[in-house]
């Protein structure tokens, strides 16, 4: 059973919509990651949110932190077919750096 | 900024014998670092926690016997894989725990037992 829940698992859209991931858990984090990862490479940090409640865009991409620091989405606005990847977020429970991953949202965006 | 470098990038070895991955904080001191294993299209699985001058702790599931930790400086964590099998061919990465308490991944090393 993973401590992170994604959903969906995989995503195919077309350019130009937009989509969400989420990221669901019963337990509570001290921080929560989102990262993206193209085959054969490490993922690569998008951001990073430690406040209930806390909402953080860079450029096309809004992530939300729930209120009971359980909880996360990231929403793509206009997806180009750069967005294509595989979404992780990642969780941290203790404030160790600690962080257990979901097991991932493959989106594919098609021009 | 910070980089964690990993080595060897890629790596194949004959079943039954033993890979060491390394992890290196490049410009900064880490005493605590983390290794994960990604199988194809599946996510990234937490190891274990590597700590500099201590044993590593293990995460349920995995063997300690097989995969051997040291952490033995404050930029070096080094993972092997004693006695490999193909079917610990896999994406091995570690991250390490830099300054502010940020995360910094490696860049992985693939491993390809035959």
């Amino acid at each position: 059973t993973q401590l992170l829940e994604q959903s969906p698992q995989f995503l195919s859209i077309q350019e130009g919509e937009n989509l969400t991931v989420y990221c669901n858990s019963s337990s509570v984090f001290s921080s929560l990651q989102w990262y993206r990862q193209e085959p054969g490479e490490g993922p690569v940090l998008l951001v990073t949110v430690v406040t209930g409640g806390e909402v953080k865009k860079l450029k096309r991409l809004t992530f939300q932190f729930g209120d009971a620091r359980k909880d996360s989405s990231l929403h793509i606005t206009a997806a180009q077919p750069g967005d294509t990847g595989l979404y992780l977020c990642a969780g941290d429970t203790d404030s160790w750096g600690k962080f257990q991953f979901g097991a991932g949202t493959q989106v594919v965006v098609t021009p | 900024g910070a980089v964690v470098s990993q080595h060897p990038s890629r790596v194949i070895c004959k079943s039954g014998t033993s890979v060491k991955i390394e992890c290196r904080s490049l410009d900064f001191q880490a005493t605590t670092m983390f290794w994960y294993r990604q199988f194809p299209k599946q996510s990234l699985m937490l190891m274990a926690t590597s700590n500099e001058g201590s044993k590593a702790t293990y995460e349920q599931g995995v063997e300690k016997d097989k995969f051997l930790i040291n952490h033995a400086s404050l930029t070096l964590s080094t993972l092997t894989v004693t006695s490999a099998h193909p079917e610990d061919s896999s994406f091995y990465i570690c991250s390490a725990r830099g300054r502010g308490n940020t995360i910094y991944f490696g860049e992985g090393s693939w491993l390809t037992v035959v």
